[in-house]
């Protein structure tokens, strides 16, 4: 069965300070992506940033960026200068070939002022 | 572009009760999946749909759970004879179909179920 593993529940970080929320994947499949979407409280889910696994390359999109370790199974999410506007759960999320996502757990990351 | 839209967003039902929500995908997409997140957990995928053809189901959905997307364009979730489990958020989201890469799903507001 692929599954998607968050094992840190809760995290918080200063604002503009650095965190990375780990992840990890179980599957057999050479072809997949890998997502992180952020669900702010009492929010709507939104796509945050996403990873090929044929790519070698790590994603960024601006403040965040990704460590994807394929051999690893590791699909770690890096928010730089973090921002009150961070607060959220975040979820990565695997999508193999076939058409839906699989989630994780889930991680609460809370930014103090 | 209004994005996907959910209604209602809160339902309070006993239980035995059937429940009916609904889905409005954005225009032009084409897929549209229904998903369910209880409190703490990320979403578990439920069904979803090309167009009026449903394509996948979970073995999450019961046979109390149908879904429908008749003209492909809104869908409905039914949950027949609601039970206390049935308890969570159920999200939709729409994408422009199944091309490589895949293409993101646009996520609604949630309809979160209350089951007394």
């Amino acid at each position: 069965a692929q599954t998607v593993t968050q094992s840190q529940p809760e995290m918080s970080v200063q604002e503009a300070e650095t965190v990375t929320l780990s992840c990890t994947y179980d599957t057999s499949e050479s072809n997949y992506y890998l997502f992180w979407y952020k669900q702010p409280p009492s929010r709507q889910m939104i796509l945050v940033i996403r990873q090929e696994a044929y790519k070698q390359q790590n994603a960024t999109e601006n403040r965040f960026s990704v460590n994807f370790q394929k051999a690893a199974k590791s699909f770690s999410l890096k928010i730089s200068d973090s921002q009150l506007g961070d607060t959220a759960m975040y979820f990565c999320a695997f999508f193999p070939q076939g058409g839906k996502l699989i989630f994780g757990q889930g991680t609460e990351l809370s930014v103090k002022p | 572009d209004t994005g996907v839209s959910q209604d209602p967003r809160h339902k309070i039902t006993k239980r035995g009760q059937n429940v009916t929500f609904r889905c409005d995908p954005i225009s032009e997409h084409n897929r549209l999946y229904w998903y369910r997140q209880t409190l703490g957990q990320g979403p578990e995928f439920l069904t979803y749909f090309q167009n009026e053809a449903q394509l996948e189901k979970s073995r999450l959905l019961s046979d109390r759970f149908s879904a429908e997307r008749p003209k492909g364009s809104f869908s409905t979730l039914e949950i027949q004879r609601t039970e206390q489990g049935d308890s969570a958020m159920y999200l939709c989201a729409s994408s422009l179909g199944a091309g490589a890469p895949p293409l993101e799903q646009f996520f609604g507001p949630g309809t979160r179920l209350t089951v007394l």
